[in-house]
């Protein structure tokens, strides 16, 4: 079953706007991670975030964790057209062994150019 | 390889075909994931290995799929007696053995499966 629930499911800004994506998971984690896909292309990863850590910095991206929420949001400052694609985020589950990702729905994100 | 390798891009079957997917994972890394995705958003776990061992296969639909990582091979996802439903975009994904999974995975730009 989807675990993870991406809100806005569709977001679209300006060139040079900021875009704030938000994702809530149900069970514990050992981590969670944002993905982008492009349009047809696979996932590539963008950030990782440990359930320990509760704000993370790559580049033009912020990733924060609230683990009493069970929430995540993604923040891509200075927005570029490059950066439209849909992202997703991913937890991995913190019982037993598991090292599958459980996926959210996803945001589609438009940078107007 | 640097990259995760899926053939082929498209498959195209007619219901009740086989269907087989192939993933080469990038050199060294020990875990091999397949995930399904439909209609461009819900990624649903199909299935893990741990080199040529199966690792969890909770998500697989057992009496039709099956999978397999044997050494010095792709690994292969292969679906019997295809139906509507399986129409999707395979994705094969892999990651370096690391204690407690705090790496991040690795996908191909997978094999989108038409079953007409």
């Amino acid at each position: 079953s989807q675990q993870g629930e991406e809100d806005p499911q569709a977001l679209s800004i300006q060139e040079g706007e900021n875009a704030t994506m938000n994702c809530s998971y149900k069970t514990s984690i050992n981590n969670l991670q944002w993905y982008r896909q492009n349009s047809g292309r696979g996932l590539v990863h963008l950030i990782l975030i440990r359930s320990n850590e509760r704000e993370k910095h790559s580049g033009r991206l912020r990733v924060t964790l609230d683990t009493s929420k069970k929430s995540s949001s993604l923040l891509i400052t200075a927005s570029r057209a490059a950066d439209t694609a849909s992202y997703f985020c991913a937890s991995l589950i913190s019982s037993g062994s598991a090292r599958q990702l459980t996926f959210g729905s996803g945001t589609q994100l438009t940078v107007l150019p | 390889g640097e990259e995760v390798a899926q053939t082929p891009k498209h498959l195209v079957r007619g219901e009740g075909q086989k269907a087989k997917l192939y993933c080469a994972p990038i050199k060294g890394h020990s875990y091999v994931f397949w995930y399904q995705q439909v209609l461009k958003n819900e990624f649903k776990f199909l299935i893990s290995f741990q080199n040529e061992n199966v690792f969890d296969e909770t998500g697989m639909p057992k009496e039709r799929f099956s999978a397999k990582c044997l050494p010095n091979s792709p690994c292969s996802l292969e679906i019997q007696a295809t139906k509507l439903e399986d129409s999707a975009v395979y994705f094969c994904a892999s990651s370096p053995r690391t204690r407690g999974g705090n790496q991040p995975q690795h996908f191909g730009d997978g094999t989108r499966l038409s079953i007409l």
